[in-house]
């Protein structure tokens, strides 16, 4: 079975500019979940999607923004991008239902530079 | 506020002998916890969990333990080999509706030859 895809790997923008992340979950997850991770922080929780709505939000400004397809592949918008922004986004996709749900299966990351 | 604490940022074992990383939480609402293993340039790799109905779980060479008097969970490698050297996350799930793991801020593990 073919794990969490991620698109791009790596991005260079300027501030100002907004980006669009891509990922794609394991076949039959229909969970989305997006962090971000910057040097010396864990992972922080951006949202989570499920069945094309959110269904959490963390605590990140109005500029981050998702959506999920009915496929349940799911995108995240950085729009304004300000320096600060540069990052590793991950995204996760958990099985739900009775047979699991718990363990989030995380994608290779897009690395995301502000300059 | 970090509801997901890891306390030592780093730790170096020999290898062949046990690795011990700890974690600490504040959320009683937390049901079920979760440790993830990561190399640079990747995303975490999920390596075992644990419901806080329980106390142990075993996965090969990994055991985590969980003490919930004490909101301490722990993750024990043994033996340890060079090829565990990374970054692990402890992580946890509140119980409810909320799908969100919070994390902690990670332990790199040195496991030397």
């Amino acid at each position: 079975k073919a794990g969490v895809t991620q698109t791009p790997r790596y991005l260079i923008k300027t501030r100002g500019q907004q980006v669009t992340l891509s990922c794609s979950p394991i076949s039959g997850h229909r969970s989305v979940s997006w962090y971000q991770q910057t040097p010396g922080q864990g992972l922080q929780f951006l949202f989570e999607y499920f069945s094309e709505t959110q269904r959490n939000k963390g605590n990140f400004p109005g500029r981050f923004s998702g959506r999920q397809f009915s496929n349940s592949r799911s995108e995240m918008n950085v729009s304004t991008l300000e320096l600060g922004d540069s990052a590793l986004y991950l995204c996760a996709s958990s099985l739900e239902g009775r047979q699991g749900g718990h363990e989030q299966y995380f994608g290779p990351g897009t690395r995301l530079t502000v300059t | 506020d970090q509801q997901v604490k890891q306390n030592s940022p780093s730790l170096s074992v020999q290898e062949g002998r046990i690795s011990i990383l700890n974690c600490d939480y504040t959320n009683s609402m937390f049901d079920y916890f979760l440790w993830y293993k990561k190399y640079p340039a990747e995303g975490p790799t999920f390596l075992i969990s644990i419901s806080s109905i329980k106390d142990k779980n075993e996965d090969g060479r990994f055991t985590v333990f969980l003490n919930k008097s004490a909101k301490h969970l722990s993750l024990h490698i043994v033996p340890s080999q060079p090829g565990d050297s990374a970054v692990y996350f402890c992580a946890a799930r509140s119980s409810g509706s909320a799908r969100q793991l919070t994390f902690g801020s990670g332990t790199q593990l040195t496991v030397l030859p």
